[in-house]
């Protein structure tokens, strides 16, 4: 098993641009979030699906949008990047909805100027 | 408002010199402790759940424990490879809420 991958692992966007950031996970879980990850605020919840075609928002959502057609893959949308997006992204993966545990990818470290 | 908080931010041991790291939270249900390990340029890595108060785990050399308002991450005689960034979160409903985290070093 592969776990949660992630791609790519670095980028550099100019402000404006969009771009996907893309999630997949080969252990057949039910449940996929995205998290951002800054200095001093821990990792925020962006969106989080509990199944395929169905999304729903999480703390810090606007400037973001998700969708899930398959089990496996959970992309990130950046519609118009801005440069407070610059952070570290993380998708995480379980098998149901919380309380179980998640199993987080190794993250795309964005940074757009 | 739901909220996890983590003290100290950061820590420094000798190696061996045993601590603790501490996750205090308020949530409106709580459903599940989780305790993750985080090491620079990675993503975290899941260590322990823990579900009602009373409840504890162990693996090598950490062991969580949980109280109805706050949760303790021990750790007896560290190792250099111990250090990395401790995360706390709690279950509630349908998502997890993360807790800042402590940076622990540990030094030979």
């Amino acid at each position: 098993n592969a776990g949660v991958t992630q791609t790519p692992k670095f980028q550099v966007l100019k402000t404006g641009q969009s771009m996907t950031l893309q999630c997949a996970q080969d252990m057949n879980h039910e449940y996929m979030s995205w998290y951002r990850q800054d200095p001093g605020m821990g990792l925020r919840l962006i969106h989080y699906s509990v199944g395929a075609g169905i999304t729903d928002q999480g703390e810090v959502p606007n400037g973001y949008n998700v969708s899930r057609s398959t089990t496996e893959d959970f992309p990130l949308r950046l519609l118009s990047a801005a440069p407070s997006q610059t952070s570290v992204y993380f998708c995480a993966s379980s098998r149901t909805t919380p309380p179980y545990e998640q199993y987080f990818g190794p993250g795309t470290r964005l940074t757009v100027t | 408002e739901d909220q996890v908080t983590q003290s100290p931010e950061a820590l420094r041991l000798q190696e061996g010199e045993s601590s603790s790291l501490n996750c205090s939270y308020t949530v409106s249900g709580l459903r599940g402790l989780f305790w993750y390990r985080q090491d620079p340029g990675k993503g975290p890595e899941f260590l322990f759940t823990l579900y009602s108060a009373g409840e504890e785990k162990e693996k090598e050399r950490l062991k969580a424990t949980l109280t109805k308002k706050e949760s303790f991450l021990h750790i007896t005689a560290p190792k250099p490879e111990d250090s990395a960034t401790y995360l706390c979160a709690v279950g509630n409903t349908d998502k997890l809420i993360f807790g800042t985290g402590t940076r622990l070093q540990v030094f030979p």
